[in-house]
């Protein structure tokens, strides 16, 4: 079975810090994608990577950014936190040549930034 | 703004009765995913209807895709209180590579 997992569960960070959400898969997927998930507004795409030091903005990139060094970790950076980024963030994988195919989720990770 | 829109936002049904949930979305795609989660957890994806098929079926779940009127329906079929969860329609857009998703509908199944 796939298996995509996050850094933590339950995260909470203070207004202008810097905060890193890992995400990492273990079925050697080539995309991974970064969503954030929010009350009414479903799942919105931030970044996503179809390889390793690749990386494509999402329809919502400002104030993220993203890091694929490896090709099974894909993380979120958000350079200084701010309230309104306060949401759920999900982080998904899919194999290539599948790319219009299912993506597989990890648990999410939500974020409180006070 | 979202591609997918779920219809109703949410339902309640009793155990073993169907529930029937709509998405309707405004450009051409390539194909239409259904996921569920539950409360405060990943998404997991259920099935994937391609822009030339009709209908699919996984177990008890059933879905249609009509492309003139730009819409899919999500049937479960004897449902059960383990299917209390959000479900979330999300479209592969003709020319696009990102998989949109809808509001999702919120379904509870009381025992």
């Amino acid at each position: 079975d796939v298996k995509v997992t996050q850094s933590s569960r339950y995260l909470v960070k203070r207004t202008g810090e810097k905060v890193f959400l890992e995400c990492v898969q273990d079925m050697d997927h080539e995309n991974m994608f970064w969503y954030r998930q929010d009350p009414g507004l479903g799942l919105r795409l931030i970044y996503f990577s179809y390889d390793v030091k690749m990386k494509e903005k999402g329809d919502i990139p400002e104030g993220y950014s993203v890091s694929r060094e490896k090709k099974e970790r894909f993380s979120l950076i958000l350079e200084s936190a701010s309230t309104n980024q306060t949401s759920m963030y999900l982080c998904a994988s899919s194999s290539t040549g599948r790319i219009y195919n299912e993506q597989f989720f990890g648990p999410g990770t939500r974020l409180t930034v006070l | 703004s979202q591609q997918g829109e779920e219809d109703p936002q949410a339902l309640s049904i009793q155990e073993g009765e169907n529930a029937t949930m709509n998405c309707s979305y405004k450009t051409s795609i390539n194909n239409l995913q259904w996921y569920r989660q539950n409360s405060g957890r990943g998404l997991v994806h259920l099935i994937l209807i391609r822009s030339n098929e009709r209908e699919k079926h996984s177990g008890r779940l059933r879905v249609t895709l009509d492309t003139s009127k730009k819409s899919s329906s999500l049937l479960i079929t004897a449902s059960r209180a383990a299917d209390t969860a959000s479900y979330f329609c999300a479209l592969i857009k003709a020319a696009g590579n990102k998989l949109t998703f809808g509001g999702g509908t919120r379904v509870l199944v009381k025992p």
